[in-house]
């Protein structure tokens, strides 16, 4: 099956500070990841859409210079939260859409989230 | 706008029982309807999917029941355990298309024991 790896699990910044997320794909190529952002008892928010070798496209109203997406592989994509502050405090999940060998589709596969906490 | 409404928002079920998830969308261009399964402080895993060629599907305990004219889609949870303990979303995506999963607002369901 497809895996995608998702660290930290969990990460204390202090305000003011950038954290960078990754997310991998161990056993399938990525050309296309999703940054997600969840906020207790709350559904998945679709924050980016992650390209491999191009720009991310960006949701309405996510601010693309407080939140640095870079899909620099087909097996890597990063999320930076730049200049933390404690509102940007959430679990942040990534996701990739996998396709295997003969057309297998695998749908779509999430990390195991990342739990930030800003202080 | 919602695209995809999910019902109802928590459940309680008795171990044994039968856990119904609804959910509803509007839009026809969606061809492909996935059930994550999240724990707390995990991310969702993909526990069962349909396509609206099939009317229902089935893998072990879980069923997706699909009504394409009416355009809804159900979960349901037989012999229910507390280890089902979870929030369920539904979601929908058209493939091809922008590829972006639409989720429902999610169900919290739990089993007693």
């Amino acid at each position: 099956g497809a895996v995608v790896s998702q660290h930290p699990s969990r990460v204390i910044c202090k305000s003011g500070t950038s954290v960078k997320i990754e997310c991998r794909s161990l056993d399938f190529q990525a050309t296309t990841m999703f940054w997600y952002r969840q906020f207790p008892k709350q559904s998945l928010m679709l924050m980016a859409t992650s390209n491999e070798g191009s720009k991310a496209t960006y949701e309405q109203g996510v601010e693309k210079d407080k939140f640095l997406i870079n899909h620099a592989s087909l097996t890597l994509s990063t999320l930076t939260v730049t200049s933390a502050h404690p509102e940007d405090s959430s679990f942040y999940i990534c996701s990739a859409r996998a396709t295997g060998t003969g057309g297998a589709y695998y749908g779509y596969t999430f990390g195991s989230g990342t739990r930030l906490t800003v202080v | 706008q919602q695209q995809v409404k999910q019902s109802p928002q928590s459940l309680i079920v008795q171990k044994g029982g039968i856990s119904i998830i609804n959910c509803a969308y509007e839009n026809t261009a969606f061809d492909y309807f996935p059930w994550y399964q999240q724990f707390p402080g995990k991310g969702p895993a993909l526990l069962i999917a349909i396509r609206p060629d099939v009317s229902e599907k089935k893998e072990g305990r879980f069923t997706i029941s699909f009504n394409k004219s009416a355009k809804q889609f159900s979960l349901h949870i037989m012999d229910s355990q507390p280890g089902d303990s979870a929030t369920y979303f539904c979601a929908a995506v058209t493939q091809g298309g922008s590829e972006k999963l639409v989720f429902g607002k999610g169900t919290k369901l739990t089993v007693n024991p």
